[in-house]
């Protein structure tokens, strides 16, 4: 069936160190990722997107990894930051569909 | 470039009655879908609007209703309130139905039913 599950549900890591934030999802007919920051207060911060056809994508200071073969999505965050607390949510769209399908989030805290 | 924006932002009913919850898409944006977050979950997918039409919906009953307007503005309908109708309503836009497209929510309504 449709779910997208996290390993971890916080993650707490010093400030400067590398952040490493993992997904797991079931639907192999899924053809379109999200990593989603959400701060207190506020909604879904889109991050960074990555396609099926894909299996790794760049942007500031943040990486996805997608893999297919054991269904498994992450996001790395370099050099993580306080403004980086947030709980962290991946998505997922499964083909012909409009909805996005999340997990229940990630929440990363950053020691000083 | 205006973002998603929702009113109110919080919101307090009791059982049985009915509210509206308002979207504003952000500009060249087309599409509205609408999501409800429990304390402590990720977002569910209640439906999704385009061309003032209902674009698929998730697991929820009659009683969640939604319009779409000419500007792409929407709202969301509660009919006969329950406890557990009480969460975060985000709504967010995209600028097409298609795949590929990430979704931006606005920052959502809090709803509290007593």
């Amino acid at each position: 069936g449709e779910s997208v599950g996290l390993h971890l549900p916080t993650l707490s890591v010093q400030e400067g160190d590398n952040s490493i934030i993992n997904c797991a999802y079931s639907n192999s007919a899924s053809d379109y990722f999200i990593w989603y920051k959400q701060e207190s207060g506020k909604g879904p911060q889109f991050i960074i997107d990555i396609r099926s056809n894909m299996d790794k994508r760049q942007g500031q200071r943040v990486t996805v990894l997608l893999n297919k073969t054991v269904k498994h999505l992450s996001l790395q965050i370099a050099a993580t930051q306080p403004g980086d607390s947030a709980v962290y949510f991946c998505a997922e769209k499964i083909q012909g569909a409009q909805k996005l399908v999340f997990g229940q989030g990630t929440r990363l805290t950053i020691n000083p | 470039e205006t973002g998603v924006t929702q009113s109110p932002t919080h919101l307090i009913k009791t059982r049985g009655q009915q509210v509206t919850l308002r979207c504003s898409s952000q500009s060249g944006h087309n599409t509205v879908s609408w999501y409800q977050q429990a304390l402590g979950q990720g977002p569910q997918f209640i439906f999704q609007y385009y061309r003032e039409e209902e674009n698929g919906r998730g697991n929820f009953p009659p009683r969640f209703s939604g319009l779409q307007f000419p500007n792409y503005s929407s709202e969301l309908n509660v009919n006969a309130l329950e406890l557990d109708d009480s969460a975060l309503y985000l709504c967010a836009s995209s600028p097409g139905t298609g795949g590929g497209q990430p979704q931006h929510f606005g920052d959502g309504t809090r709803l509290s039913i007593l």
